[in-house]
């Protein structure tokens, strides 16, 4: 069973700055089944990233993904105000799925 | 563009059953495992089950088995989870997902 450890739990930013977002998988993954999500307060899972680089429709050129084998990353170029939010990863190549723990990016 | 649409959530008493429906729409049905996620409040998602195209391959998280049922009918293009000797930490928010697509979710609230 594959466990998902992001880290940090929480990033205090502010607007404007990079944010770097880990995920760290217990075994390696397919990059083609690594998926980032954003998730707002009251909203269901927002789709950012999926095969670990690739944006999702509508998604701004701010947010990116990067990494393979054990190792993922999530960059946010530039932060904008409703960026901040709880970020999950989650691999979807085999059962059972996994979710990483989520990173808080709050406003500092 | 790929629509699942969850519904069957409700307020039940410990003990009791439900079932939940996802209407799929916008891709080939028929070539995807479908999958159920839940969200309890307050806390990140949490993986329940997935079933293969065919059915033939059915996978559950421990916390569910034995009391979920996940099952689809391809000519009506839904999945279903039937649940069942529900507890309280089954609370939660129920998503119908397929790969990386959500939908909205159905609220599951399990209290006497």
């Amino acid at each position: 069973e594959i466990v998902l450890t992001q880290s940090p739990g929480t990033l205090s930013l502010s607007p404007g700055e990079r944010a770097t977002l880990s995920c760290r998988a217990s075994q390696s993954i397919s990059s083609s089944h690594l998926a980032w999500y954003q998730q707002r307060i009251g909203q269901a899972p927002r789709l950012l990233i999926y095969g670990a680089s690739t944006r999702a429709n509508d998604i701004p050129a701010r947010f990116s993904g990067s990494g393979s084998g054990t190792d993922f990353t999530l960059t946010i170029s530039r932060l904008e105000p409703e960026d901040f939010a709880v970020y999950y990863c989650k691999q979807y190549g085999s059962s059972p799925w996994a979710f990483g723990q989520g990173t808080r990016v709050e406003i500092k | 563009e790929v629509q699942l649409v969850e519904s069957g959530g409700d307020l039940v008493q410990p003990g009791g059953s439900l079932k939940l429906s996802c209407a799929a729409s916008g891709f080939i049905f028929t070539s995807y495992w479908m999958s159920w996620v839940r969200q309890a409040p307050g806390k990140g998602p949490e993986w329940v089950a997935n079933i293969r195209q065919d059915g033939s391959e059915i996978y559950y998280a421990d916390s569910v088995k034995g009391r979920f049922t996940i099952s689809r009918d391809n000519t009506k293009k839904s999945v279903y989870l039937q649940m069942s000797s529900l507890r309280a930490e089954d609370t939660a928010v129920y998503y119908c997902v397929v790969e990386v697509y959500w939908g909205q979710g159905t609220l599951v609230t399990v209290s006497s």
